[in-house]
């Protein structure tokens, strides 16, 4: 089945710095990419969506500038948390999505990355 | 607004009996339904998905869900429980509008008691 990764699984940072999850596509190419935020015993929260090449579409809410999203190949997008405060500590996960011809609107998910923001 | 609700936050059943989980979701056409299990700290794993054809579809460890359009609902079962099945489930729908994004329930906790 297809397989997407996320590096780094667990990160800790300073408030104040920022730092970059990668989401990779293994074994398929991903058109759409999704970014994904869930706090403690919630439901993922929907932050992004991201088309390879193009700029993200932001839900409402999210702080584009905050969190820097990149989808520069079909393999990987990017999420990037800019001047993190421990308020941005949280789970966050990505899938990916081949496309939506032939009726395909499966994601698959990432293991998420648990960032502590101290 | 299209949503998808999961009623109960949390269930407990005895290990070995049956289990339901309910969805119900709220949309003006038939979506794309999916039903995921989640383990502390860990991503997301399918566990089954209703496109079209037969509303009763067989997942994976032996879980199957039923999709019935006259409630809108998507409604898991298991006919009998294993104390490894505890965990989050989280049933989505993809809608056809606004790219195809997941929207997600907000899952319910399954405890299994010995």
């Amino acid at each position: 089945g297809a397989v997407v990764s996320q590096h780094p699984s667990r990160v800790i940072c300073k408030s104040g710095t920022s730092v970059k999850i990668e989401c990779r596509s293994l074994d398929f190419q991903a058109t759409t990419m999704f970014w994904y935020r869930q706090f403690p015993k919630k439901s993922l929260m929907l932050m992004a969506t991201s088309n390879e090449g193009s700029k993200a579409t932001y839900e409402q809410g999210v702080e584009k500038d905050k969190f820097l999203i990149n989808h520069a190949s079909l393999t990987l997008s990017t999420l990037t948390v800019t001047s993190a405060h421990p308020e941005d500590s949280s789970f966050y996960i990505c899938s990916a999505r081949a496309g939506t011809s032939g009726g395909s609107y499966e994601q698959y998910f990432g293991p998420g990355t648990r960032l502590t923001v101290t | 607004a299209q949503s998808v609700t999961q009623p109960d936050i949390h269930i407990t059943v005895s290990e070995g009996a049956s289990l339901e989980l309910r969805c119900n979701y709220s949309y003006g056409a038939t979506p794309y339904l999916f039903w995921y299990v989640q383990s502390p700290g860990q991503g997301l794993q399918l566990l089954l998905k209703y496109f079209s054809g037969d509303t009763l579809v067989q997942g994976i460890k032996g879980f199957e869900a039923e999709f019935k359009r006259s409630q809108s609902s998507f409604n898991l079962r298991k006919p009998s429980v294993h104390w490894s099945d505890a965990a989050e489930y989280f049933c989505a729908v993809v809608m056809d509008t606004g790219g195809f994004k997941t929207i997600f329930g907000a899952g319910t906790r399954l405890f299994v008691k010995a």
